[in-house]
């Protein structure tokens, strides 16, 4: 069974700063997706970024850009000139393929603070 | 986008009554939902697969018997709680899966519910 490990769980940068989540998951399977989603205080899923696993070019969303390690097993979320608004839990999450379960991590919390 | 919605958002309801809650996919046909359960602070677990016209999947320790799911159309599920406790307040979320001719994007694309907030007393 797959499973995502979240190590980190709150963090805590300035404005403006560089913050990085890290992600590791464990699977067997050679094609997958993977992704990071942003619940704030609405609790409304938002997904920030999405990675397909054949592709070797890392994803990027404005300022929001990940680090896709396929042979580690890794899939770390970097967020560049952090605004206040990003302040929010952060959730990993694995998609094997379609109508497959998607498999989260437990969760980072982050605070931007002013 | 595509997008889901639930109804209602947020729910009180005495202990030993039953609560339904409404996913609905507005400009697509979803084919498979899910259902997902939030504590404060914690993951979203999965608690259910129901795909349109069939059983609902259950995840292992989720009673079927508690917790009703119904997908009766490619625009509809619903969740009921039966005979909630104080011990089944939680954030239920819905997650919804475009079928491949049924529109809404690629089929990697997940669109989630915002969610509905219930309290049992």
């Amino acid at each position: 069974a797959q499973t995502v490990t979240q190590s980190q769980p709150e963090m805590s940068v300035q404005e403006a700063e560089t913050v990085t989540l890290s992600c590791t998951y464990d699977t067997s399977e050679s094609n997958y997706y993977l992704f990071w989603y942003k619940q704030p205080p609405s609790r409304q899923m938002i997904l920030v970024i999405r990675q397909e696993a054949y592709k070797q070019q890392n994803a990027t969303e404005n300022r929001f850009s990940v680090n896709f390690q396929k042979a580690a097993k890794s899939f770390s979320l970097k967020i560049s000139d952090s605004q206040l608004g990003d302040t929010a839990m952060y959730f990993c999450a694995f998609y094997p393929r379609r109508g497959q379960k998607l498999v989260f991590g437990q969760g980072t919390r982050l605070t931007i603070n002013p | 986008g595509a997008v889901v919605s639930q109804h209602p958002s947020w729910v009180i309801c005495k202990s030993g009554t039953s609560v339904k809650i409404e996913c609905r996919s507005l400009d697509f046909q979803a084919t498979t939902m899910f259902w997902y359960r939030q504590f404060p602070k914690q993951s979203l677990m999965l608690m259910a697969t129901s795909n349109e016209g069939s059983k609902a999947t259950y995840e292992q320790g989720v009673e079927k018997d508690k917790f009703l799911i119904n997908h009766a159309s490619l625009t509809l599920s619903t969740l009921t709680v039966t005979s909630a406790h104080p011990e089944d307040s939680s954030f239920y979320i819905c997650r919804a899966m475009p079928g491949l001719a049924g529109g809404g994007g690629s089929y990697n694309e997940q669109f989630f519910g915002p969610g509905t907030r219930l309290t049992v007393l």
